[in-house]
């Protein structure tokens, strides 16, 4: 089984729907990350998390919520999806500052 | 100025052949560094991390120069299986930055 579960793995949702990424893990790793891709940009960090209740905003945090239920679940929320929220989304996680551990990724598209 | 800044590519080379990749960071105090492999459509994985001596694992070598700021990865005897996108990834206190990736496509 996967260490890093994402889901949904892909979602087609219409502008201004409310929607949630899901993102667990069986690692025991302290920090999880989202970040979304998008073609020529590379990866953006969203939030991170360093612990449960721990919440920090990254570089592009407009528009996202998240929420660090427990050490292994953190998800991601888009209270009123815009379709340049179009992209590919990865939940990490990490022990420390050590080495990040990717989900397999989630293909969300706003229409 | 970006954090983290990579050639896009993209380069292709035939089999067997060496080829180099060279990425900048621009914040002297960031503290560790590594490569990334990212396969179409799928999720990065850790390649190798780069240390200050520079280190190898095989056909893969990679460098770092803390007064240049910048790292390398040189990739030996190139095969079929090594196309893919390479990310540059360093992180600075507590934050993971990453570049946008070199595309390599190894051709027969």
């Amino acid at each position: 089984d996967a260490d890093v579960t994402q889901t949904p793995r892909n979602r087609i949702t219409k502008t201004g729907k409310r929607i949630m990424l899901e993102c667990s893990q069986t690692k025991g790793h302290d920090r999880m990350y989202w970040y979304r891709q998008d073609p020529g940009l590379g990866l953006r960090l969203i939030y991170y998390s360093f612990d449960v209740k721990d919440i920090n905003k990254g570089e592009i945090s407009d528009g996202y919520s998240v929420s660090r239920q427990a050490q292994a679940k953190f998800s991601l929320s888009l209270e009123s999806a815009i379709p340049n929220q179009t992209a590919l989304y990865f939940c990490a996680t990490s022990r420390g500052q050590e080495t990040q551990y990717f989900g397999p990724g989630t293909r969300l598209l706003v229409l | 100025r970006k954090e983290v800044e990579q050639d896009p590519g993209p380069f292709n080379v035939p089999e067997g052949a060496t080829v180099a990749f060279n990425c900048t960071y621009s914040n002297s105090a960031s503290q560790s560094f590594f490569w990334y492999r990212q396969d179409c459509r799928k999720e990065p994985k850790l390649l190798m991390s780069v240390y200050s001596s520079g280190n190898e694992d095989g056909r893969f070598t990679a460098q770092l120069n803390r007064a240049s700021q910048y790292i390398s990865l040189l990739i030996r005897d190139s095969k079929l299986s090594d196309s893919a996108t390479y990310l540059c990834v360093v992180l600075t206190g507590n934050q993971f930055y990453f570049g946008t990736g070199t595309s390599l496509t190894v051709i027969p």
